[in-house]
C-alpha cells in the first residue's frame, strides 16, 4: 500500500483564491511527522510546513496551513490568497520513527500535485 | 548561509564511466540522504546516513555507492553508470529526529 497518497495530479486555482491540496497517509506508528514541499519549475525542493503527529493544533506558516485530521490520516495543505508564484509541484511527505521510536529515517514522498495559478 | 551544496548541477556522461556527485552541508546535520526523482515515480531514497561512517540502503540502492567519512560530506558514486540512472538527483540533510530535510539544488544526470 502507498504510504503517502496524493490523489490530485493537477489543480487549478484563480489568483487570490484559496486552494486545498489533498494528502492521505498510511502508518501504524504513533510518532511521525508530516511535511509539505514545493518544487517550482526551476527544480529545487523548498520546505513549506511541518506537522507532528502529537501536535494538537494545525500548523500554519504564513499563507500555508496544514489541515491535520489524525483519525482520517489526512494532512491537506491549504494555500490562502494564491499568487502566480505558487504555481509549482507540491509534495506531501512523511517521516516515521524507527522500531525503537527514537530515531527517524527516510522521508517518504507522495507522487505530487501540480498547482497552476491563473491570473 | 545554511545550505546543502551539490555539484555538478548538470552532468552528461557515457555508459560505464565512473562519476561522483558531491554533497556538502554546513548545518552540522547528522542525517544525510540521496534521492532520485523520476517522472511518475516521485522521489525515491537511494542511500542514507545517520552519522559518520554509518550508511544504509534506501529503496533503490542498486548501482550506487556512498561514503560518509566526514560529517559534512556525503558523495554519491556511480561506479559504472547506465542509461537507467538518468535522473534528477537530490542530496538532503537534517538533524536526527522528526525534522524537515533540507535539499540541495539537484543534479540532473544524463547517461548515454
Amino acid at each position: 500500500a502507498q504510504k503517502i497518497t496524493q490523489t490530485q495530479p493537477g489543480m487549478f486555482v484563480q489568483e487570490k483564491e484559496a486552494v486545498t491540496l489533498d494528502c492521505t497517509y498510511d502508518t501504524s506508528d504513533q510518532s511521525y511527522g508530516l511535511f509539505w514541499y514545493k518544487q517550482p519549475s526551476s527544480g529545487e525542493m523548498i520546505f513549506l510546513i511541518y506537522q507532528g503527529s502529537y501536535d494538537e493544533q494545525n500548523a500554519t506558516e504564513g499563507r500555508y496551513s496544514l489541515n491535520f485530521q489524525k483519525a482520517r490520516k489526512s494532512a491537506n495543505l491549504v494555500i490562502s490568497a494564491s499568487q502566480l508564484g505558487d504555481s509549482a509541484m507540491y509534495f506531501c511527505a512523511m517521516r516515521e520513527a524507527d522500531a525503537g521510536g527514537t530515531s527517524y529515517g527516510k522521508l517518504t514522498f507522495g507522487q505530487g500535485t501540480i498547482l497552476t495559478v491563473h491570473p | 548561509e545554511a545550505q546543502v551544496t551539490q555539484n555538478p548541477r548538470y552532468l552528461i556522461t557515457v555508459t560505464g564511466k565512473k562519476l561522483t556527485v558531491t554533497c556538502s552541508q554546513n548545518m552540522n546535520h547528522e542525517y544525510m540522504s540521496w534521492y532520485r526523482q523520476d517522472p511518475g515515480l516521485g522521489l525515491r531514497q537511494i542511500y542514507y546516513s545517520m552519522n559518520v561512517e554509518v550508511t544504509d540502503k534506501g529503496d533503490v540502492p542498486e548501482g550506487y555507492k556512498v561514503s560518509r567519512k566526514e560529517k559534512r560530506n556525503f558523495p554519491l558514486i556511480l561506479e559504472s553508470p547506465s542509461p537507467n540512472q538518468t535522473s534528477l538527483y537530490f542530496c538532503a540533510s537534517s538533524l536526527l529526529g522528526n525534522s524537515p530535510l533540507h535539499f540541495g539544488n539537484g543534479t540532473r544526470l544524463t547517461v548515454t
